[in-house]
């Protein structure tokens, strides 16, 4: 069956420093993945979308890269700020429909100023 | 303002009985979606509805019921038959293109006494 893994554990960054989050998956040819953001008692918000033909995409502080030989993102927030503590969800699709995205549980982050 | 509203924000309903989560969506989306969340838990899929008078089960559809009678509106159900609905409830909707981005809405908390 399809899986997606996610640091189970929280995540704590000094103020300033780089956060990086994993996302593995097994099981599954995504034609992309997606990073939600979610903060506590909200739904979850998309930041960044990249394709299986695309290596990296940028968006302001944050990058994400995808390794389909690794099967793996990786998510990274550059000049980190206590604002972005959250818990930031994987999601993949394997597109061309509706029937949807298969998430990942999360990586709580925290950023400690 | 364009959006999906999720209505009430919290409930709370007795062992027993039926009550039913409003989603409604003026963003003019074809797809729309209910999911499930627990603590520590990733989202699951209950169900999902590409158009209008149409609508297939998710991973954990037992115990739920949907309707899609208009394009801006699919509410959830959740019936006496299911046997653990203390939970947050979110409400997404896409547009049916090759990316399938997902729109939350704010969610409802369910809770059984």
């Amino acid at each position: 069956s399809q899986k997606i893994e996610q640091n189970s554990e929280a995540l704590n960054i000094q103020e300033g420093k780089t956060a990086t989050l994993t996302c593995n998956y097994t099981n599954y040819s995504p034609a992309y993945l997606q990073w939600y953001r979610q903060d506590p008692g909200r739904g979850p918000v998309f930041l960044l979308l990249i394709r299986e033909n695309e290596k990296e995409k940028r968006k302001e502080r944050l990058k994400v890269t995808f390794d389909t030989t690794l099967k793996q993102s990786l998510f990274h927030i550059t000049a980190s700020q206590p604002a972005d503590s959250a818990t930031y969800l994987c999601a993949l699709g394997s597109g061309g429909g509706a029937d949807g995205l298969t998430f990942g549980k999360g990586t709580h982050l925290i950023i400690q100023p | 303002d364009g959006g999906i509203t999720q209505s009430p924000k919290y409930l709370f309903r007795k062992e027993g009985q039926n009550v039913t989560l409003s989603c409604e969506q003026n963003l003019n989306h074809d797809a729309m979606y209910w999911y499930r969340q627990d603590p520590g838990q990733g989202l699951r899929l209950i169900y999902y509805s590409q158009i209008v008078n149409d609508f297939q089960k998710g991973d954990i559809a037992e115990g739920y019921s949907v309707s899609r009678e208009k394009k801006e509106s699919f509410p959830l159900t959740v019936t006496s038959a299911q046997k653990n609905p203390t939970a947050f409830y979110l409400c997404a909707s896409s547009i049916v293109q090759n990316t399938d981005t997902q729109y939350f809405g704010p969610g409802t908390r369910l809770t059984v006494l």
